[in-house]
Parts: structure tokens; C-alpha cells; sequence
């Protein structure tokens, strides 16, 4: 069954603690992107990747770090720099190149604050 | 939904009417246009897409209405069910370099029986 998984589907972080979240795919494709969901915002790009082992930052990257070493793993960490975690984050991928490819979400990773 | 529209324009419609859900867009420079539905506590979902140098595209139960003259982009669903109740919102991708959609705050369709 192909597609896109995140886990873990609900992830509580501690003060001055980070957390990574993970997004696996194998749908083959290239491209895969972190954004985050706040209630009645649009989806705001944190970190996008064209391909394996090549990340660049997206419009709000502060607090957050990725990694690309395999092509079907994109994994995001929250670090203790970002003040306001609080969120629903949303995985991507598509097939990549610079034509209008669609981007598949996975099912989404709720991280809260205790 | 938890996560999802607690502050969102909401279109309420009968069971069995049809519905048009409207977007504006910011960019003229787009090139690519996605609809997305997303249910409460779930991820983001494919439903249709179309390129700047159509006016119109259809799918099962879906068109989507693309006028670039005022940037406007419209969602219309056919006989409209329970299970089209969600958040639905446009995306939009700028043309040249890499593929970053910039995505709309979302309409609430209600469906009701």
C-alpha cells in the first residue's frame, strides 16, 4: 500500500526538550517538504528537500532542523528554540522537477506542550 | 476539528444541492492551482488540480473554474454529500523554480441532511 506515514500521530514535548517526528514515504518520490498547521492559517512551509541529501529552508525554519538521507525519509526535529511548538505538522512529497507537480500529505503529527 | 478552521469562513449547504467554494489568489505569476480536502484530524487531500492555460477542468463530481483575469479560482461540487463536510482550500504555485505552493486559510463546507 503506497503513500505517505507519519508518526507519532500525537507527540507531547517537555521545556527545553526536542522531539523529532517522522515522515516516511515510498511513492519514489524526490521532493519532500515539512509544513506546519495553525488553526484558521493556511499551511506555512518549515523545510522542503528536491533530493536526497540537499534541504533549503522554507519561510519559517527557525526552531526546526531536517535531515535528507534517504530518499523515503524526511524526518523533522523541533528543537528547544522554538518558542511556540504548538501545532499540527504536515508532511509532503511529490515526484520533484520544476514542473507543477502535486504534493501528497501524509495523515499529520499533533505535538503539544506539557 | 482540533487542528483545522476554529476561525473560518463557513459555506452551509443541503444535502443533495451543489456547492461552489471561491478562492482568491495573490499571484499572477502562478502556473498551478490544487484543491485540497482535509477532514478533521487528518491530513490534506488530492482532489483536483489545474494549470494556468485551462479555464476549466473536471473530475467525478468536482470542476474547478480558473479566471486569471481577477485571480480567482472556484471549487464547484455536484450533489453535494455528508462526506464533502470539511475544510477545503486552494493552493497555488509561483512558476519558476521550485515547487513552493502558497496555500489559502481554507473554507468550512457543512453538509447538511
Amino acid at each position: 500500500d503506497g503513500g505517505i506515514t507519519q508518526s507519532p500521530k500525537y507527540l507531547f514535548r517537555k521545556e527545553g526538550q526536542n522531539v523529532t517526528l517522522s515522515c516516511e514515504q515510498n511513492l519514489n518520490h524526490d521532493a519532500m517538504y515539512w509544513y506546519r498547521q495553525d488553526p484558521g492559517q493556511g499551511l506555512r512551509l518549515i523545510y522542503y528537500s528536491q533530493i536526497v541529501n540537499d534541504f533549503q529552508k522554507g519561510d519559517i525554519a527557525e526552531g526546526y532542523s531536517v535531515s535528507r538521507e534517504k530518499k523515503e525519509s524526511f524526518p523533522l526535529t523541533v528543537t528547544s528554540a522554538q518558542k511556540n511548538p504548538t501545532a499540527f505538522y504536515l508532511c509532503a512529497s511529490s515526484i520533484g522537477g520544476t514542473s507543477g507537480e502535486t504534493q501528497y500529505f501524509g495523515p499529520g503529527t499533533r505535538l503539544l506542550v506539557l | 476539528g482540533e487542528n483545522v478552521g476554529l476561525h473560518l469562513p463557513t459555506l452551509s449547504v443541503q444535502e443533495g444541492d451543489n456547492s461552489i467554494i471561491n478562492c482568491a489568489y495573490s499571484n499572477s505569476a502562478s502556473d498551478y492551482f490544487i484543491w485540497y480536502k482535509q477532514e478533521s484530524g487528518k491530513g490534506p487531500q488530492f482532489i483536483i488540480d489545474i494549470r494556468s492555460n485551462m479555464d476549466k477542468r473536471q473530475g467525478q463530481r468536482v470542476t474547478v473554474l480558473l479566471n486569471k483575469t481577477v485571480k480567482h479560482l472556484s471549487l464547484q461540487i455536484a450533489a453535494t454529500q455528508p462526506g464533502d463536510s470539511a475544510v477545503y482550500f486552494c493552493a497555488e504555485r509561483l512558476s519558476g523554480g521550485y515547487n513552493k505552493l502558497i496555500f489559502g486559510a481554507g473554507t468550512r463546507l457543512a453538509v447538511h441532511p
